[in-house]
């Protein structure tokens, strides 16, 4: 069974960092782009980023250009997505998802990791 | 960038319903392989429609996907109660994607 399984909730202080783990399981994890995806409570989908597990090449959304960092570890067949200098604004469920034909759209999504940033 | 959808929209069981997704600047096209998803509270996003007018496995068909005029739509024809959920396109740009801000639909 293919699927996406995320590491458990974070609470952090403003001003630190965040690293969410997404491991791949059922199917060959460099063979299809991770997108990464968040949501703010009661609020909309918002595209991170995404990385070629292959290669190791990102793209990210200009929004977050400067303290994102997506990585991967082949031989465990994870992806990783650290987020740095953490404001409230940053408290979302962060998913990862699968990227499936030309454009990647996110298709199989992982069960999300809710990060709280809060004093 | 902005990705533009209707907040909220309401349809009666049985009725028809168009939801769209446009873009701040410019017309979607098929380059944009608009892709539609339903979202139930607490639950990852489930594709509806992708690259425009497929429809995901295992979706009704009562769903289908278009390009109206400048914008993407997803018509829901027959439109029943499970249906109520939030609706989020996504649009690809090329080094990445945007997606719109979702739309509530209400089945009263």
């Amino acid at each position: 069974q293919e699927q996406l399984i995320q590491s458990g909730a974070e609470v952090k202080k403003p001003g630190a960092s965040v690293k969410v783990s997404c491991m791949a399981s059922g199917y060959v994890f460099s063979t299809y782009d991770i997108n990464w995806v968040r949501q703010a409570p009661g609020k909309g989908l918002e595209w991170m980023g995404w990385m070629n597990p292959n290669s190791g090449k990102t793209d990210y959304a200009e929004k977050f250009q400067g303290r994102i960092t997506m990585t991967r570890n082949t031989y465990t067949g994870t992806a990783y997505l650290e987020l740095s200098s953490l404001r409230s604004e940053d408290t979302a469920v962060y998913f990862c998802a699968r990227g499936q034909g030309l454009a990647a759209r996110p298709e199989l999504w992982g069960q999300g990791t809710l990060v709280t940033v809060s004093s | 960038t902005v990705v533009t959808q209707e907040p909220s929209f309401s349809v009666a069981p049985g009725g028809t319903v168009t939801l769209t997704c446009g873009l701040d600047s410019g017309s979607v096209s098929p380059t944009h392989y608009p892709t539609w998803y339903q979202q139930t509270p607490g639950q990852p996003p489930r594709t509806v429609i992708y690259n425009t007018d497929t429809r995901s496995s295992g979706v009704p068909d009562r769903f289908s996907g278009s390009i109206l005029g400048k914008k993407a739509a997803l018509t829901i024809t027959g439109a029943q109660a499970d249906d109520e959920c939030d609706y989020y396109c996504v649009l690809y740009m090329g080094t990445g994607m945007v997606f719109g801000g979702g739309t509530r639909l209400t089945i009263l």
